[in-house]
């Protein structure tokens, strides 16, 4: 059973518009729901990331928004950039354990 | 400040072979550690955790064992390598104040 599902699994937007990530989990024990971006070749970074008690989470030009009630969350990236170009995973987390979502691919055409 | 290494960088491996993954952190003491596989072009899945030295628990079964033989040491291991077992393999570290886990640069593994 998958845990957490993502959408789309790609996406491409034109540089300045806002690009928007979405998932969805089934856990409602979930505390935890972080946000990575994976650049080709490399690691996984941490972007940001937001618990149940809050519904939104800006951090400069990435917002989370939470849905408790739905069990949805996205991700919005505002003012998009070529650089924003990579694989995004959206996680949940029960403390030890994290389920990733299937990764989008965001691509952001100058 | 914390720093996390993963060793070796890359490996390519008979199959049948056996495996030893390692990795490391700096600046942390009593880290939560976690091994994580990443299949080419595919997402992440957790493999281990481990609180505790000497305490390892299972997140999926995939014919490889962890160990924790020091408090800033994580070990992954197999005795006989599959082709299933190719992949990106990441060691990632969680102090009490953030719950996300942070990643090393990962070990590319090839088993041919």
């Amino acid at each position: 059973q998958q845990q957490v599902r993502q959408s789309p699994q790609s996406l491409t937007v034109w540089e300045g518009e806002t690009a928007i990530l979405n998932c969805s989990y089934e856990d409602s024990t979930f505390d935890y729901f972080p946000w990575y971006h994976q650049f080709p070749g490399e690691s996984p970074a941490l972007l940001i990331a937001i618990r149940p008690v809050s519904n939104k989470k800006e951090d400069g030009r990435f917002t989370i928004f939470f849905n408790k009630r739905e069990k949805k969350f996205s991700l919005h990236i505002a003012d998009s950039q070529p650089g924003d170009s990579a694989t995004y995973f959206c996680a949940a987390s029960n403390y030890n354990v994290l389920y990733f979502g299937s990764g989008t691919k965001l691509t952001v055409e100058p | 400040a914390q720093t996390i290494h993963q060793w070796p960088v890359a490996e390519i491996k008979a199959v049948g072979s056996p495996l030893s993954l390692g990795c490391t952190i700096k600046g942390k003491s009593s880290p939560n550690l976690y091994w994580y596989w990443q299949a080419t072009g595919g997402t992440l899945q957790q493999l281990f955790y481990s609180i505790t030295v000497g305490q390892v628990e299972s997140v999926v079964q995939l014919n490889l064992s962890a160990s924790r033989p020091k408090d800033d040491q994580f070990i992954l291991s197999t005795e006989k390598l599959l082709l299933s077992h190719s992949g990106f393999y990441l060691c990632a570290w969680r102090d009490n104040n953030n719950q996300a886990p942070l990643f090393g640069e990962g070990t590319r593994l090839s088993v041919l």
